[in-house]
């Protein structure tokens, strides 16, 4: 069955504009959470969803929010984008087995 | 949080030898995976091991849940092991935290 998709795969963005990334979990996968990934502070958890619910929130500004839709995709944005939030953006899938599968990441640049 | 700790940070090795990375975790958790990431970023699955021991080839992992921590073994390494191997821990709510990696540079 197919992977996890993220798209875009890469972006660049000018500061203060926002920016929306989409992740498209595994066919029946129902938990989506989504990672920021900086040479500086490693793998840190932004949020997951569950049946369209946030269930869990990382330590992050406002200006990081998502959304799950009915059909399990999720979205994330970020808004007035600063330098700072250059990184990789994971999402990652779970089902019923709780293991997690991870996207191939949308790498973000502001400039 | 949950600190979660992987040694050693940097590992260089010839090819054919084996090796040993650790992840050690301070609190209880629900679930326990091993990543290998690649050049592209995407963390590939190796292991999901909250507590036993599992293999896979050229690889295994064990996990002693009562005592935190979790090592993975690479046995008879390639060049195309090399990269960096993350753990990653579950308290709940597919909320993970991983650790800071190990650097894996397999020479020929």
């Amino acid at each position: 069955k197919a992977g996890v998709t993220q798209t875009p795969r890469y972006l660049i963005k000018t500061r203060g504009q926002q920016v929306t990334l989409s992740c498209s979990p595994i066919s029946g996968h129902r938990s989506v959470s989504w990672y920021q990934q900086t040479p500086g502070q490693g793998l840190q958890f932004l949020f997951e969803y569950f049946s369209e619910t946030q269930r869990n929130k990382g330590n992050f500004p406002g200006r990081f929010s998502g959304r799950q839709f009915s059909n399990s995709r999720s979205e994330m944005n970020v808004s007035t984008l600063e330098l700072g939030d250059s990184a990789l953006y994971l999402c990652a899938s779970s089902g019923a087995e709780a293991e997690a599968f991870f996207g191939q990441g949308t790498r973000l640049t502001v400039v | 949080g949950i600190q979660v700790e992987q040694s050693p940070p940097d590992l260089i090795l010839q090819e054919g030898a084996n090796s040993t990375l650790r992840c050690n975790f301070s609190d209880s958790v629900n679930n326990l995976q091993w990543f290998h990431q690649n050049p592209w970023g995407q963390l590939i699955n190796l292991f999901y091991i909250p507590s036993g021991t599992k293999q896979n080839g050229r690889l295994s992992a064990t996990t002693v849940a009562t005592e935190r921590y979790s090592l993975l073994y690479i046995s008879s390494s390639q060049t195309t092991d090399s990269g960096v191997y993350f753990c990653a821990v579950e308290l709940t709510g597919n909320q993970f935290y991983f650790g800071t990696g190990t650097s894996l540079t397999v020479i020929p």
